[in-house]
């Protein structure tokens, strides 16, 4: 199994700052990699995958990159709707499609 | 519009059983991998099953093997998780999800809104 490693925990930010977060995985994943947002109260939603392609509708400051073991999600200006959690997941050795523990994008 | 709506949530002792369903509009229900994603309150996701587009392969994460059940009805576009001797291990919001790649190589693209699942005496 594959286990995936996110970082920080919690990313403290100032509304137009720039966040980044990091994902590692146990052995490659090639560029099978997704990033997710979570709301409170809400379910997860897609915004990357491929490791670098934004899915439909997200926005141009989400930026991925990364292959292999080492991935980054990059917001380039926070806005009030960017505080969530963000999760992980590599769907390149499956099953079971894993996912990380996820890091907090909290305000300043 | 994609929907996919979660049903069947509820109470159950340890040891008991429930069936969840998923009801799915908005886009063509045989033309995806169908899957299930559970949540722990405050906690993480957690992978807990997926189908196959016709039904015929299905795939269970360990802590489950044995006692939950994934299966889909195309004509009825739904999606089912039939859980049995629950334990409190079990209690999360359960997602559905849904693929739409064949080969697996491809993330979850839509999500419901959960269903909660509380085993408790």
């Amino acid at each position: 199994e594959i286990v995936m490693t996110q970082s920080p925990a919690t990313l403290s930010v100032s509304p137009g700052e720039r966040a980044t977060l990091s994902c590692r995985a146990s052995q490659s994943v090639s560029s099978n990699l997704a990033w997710y947002k979570q709301k409170p109260g809400q379910a997860p939603r897609l915004l990357i995958y491929g490791a670098s392609t934004r899915a439909t509708d997200i926005p141009a400051r989400f930026s991925g990159s990364g292959s292999g073991t080492e991935f980054t999600l990059t917001i380039s200006s926070l806005q009030s709707e960017d505080f969530a959690v963000y999760y992980c997941q590599q769907y390149n050795n499956w099953p079971p499609w894993t996912f990380g523990q996820g890091t907090r994008v909290e305000i300043k | 519009e994609v929907q996919l709506v979660e049903s069947g949530g509820g109470l159950v002792k340890p040891g008991g059983s429930l069936r969840l369903s998923c009801a799915a509009s908005g886009f063509t229900f045989s033309g995806y991998s169908m899957n299930w994603v559970r949540q722990a309150l405050g906690k993480g996701l957690e992978w807990v099953s997926s189908i196959s587009r016709t039904g015929s392969n299905t795939y269970y994460a360990d802590p489950v093997k044995g006692r939950f059940t994934i299966s889909r009805d195309n004509a009825k576009d739904s999606l089912y998780l039939q859980m049995n001797s629950l334990r409190a291990e079990d209690t999360a919001i359960y997602y559905c999800a849904a693929r739409s790649c064949t080969n697996g190589l491809c993330p979850f693209d839509y999500w419901g809104q959960g269903a909660l699942v509380t085993v408790s005496s």
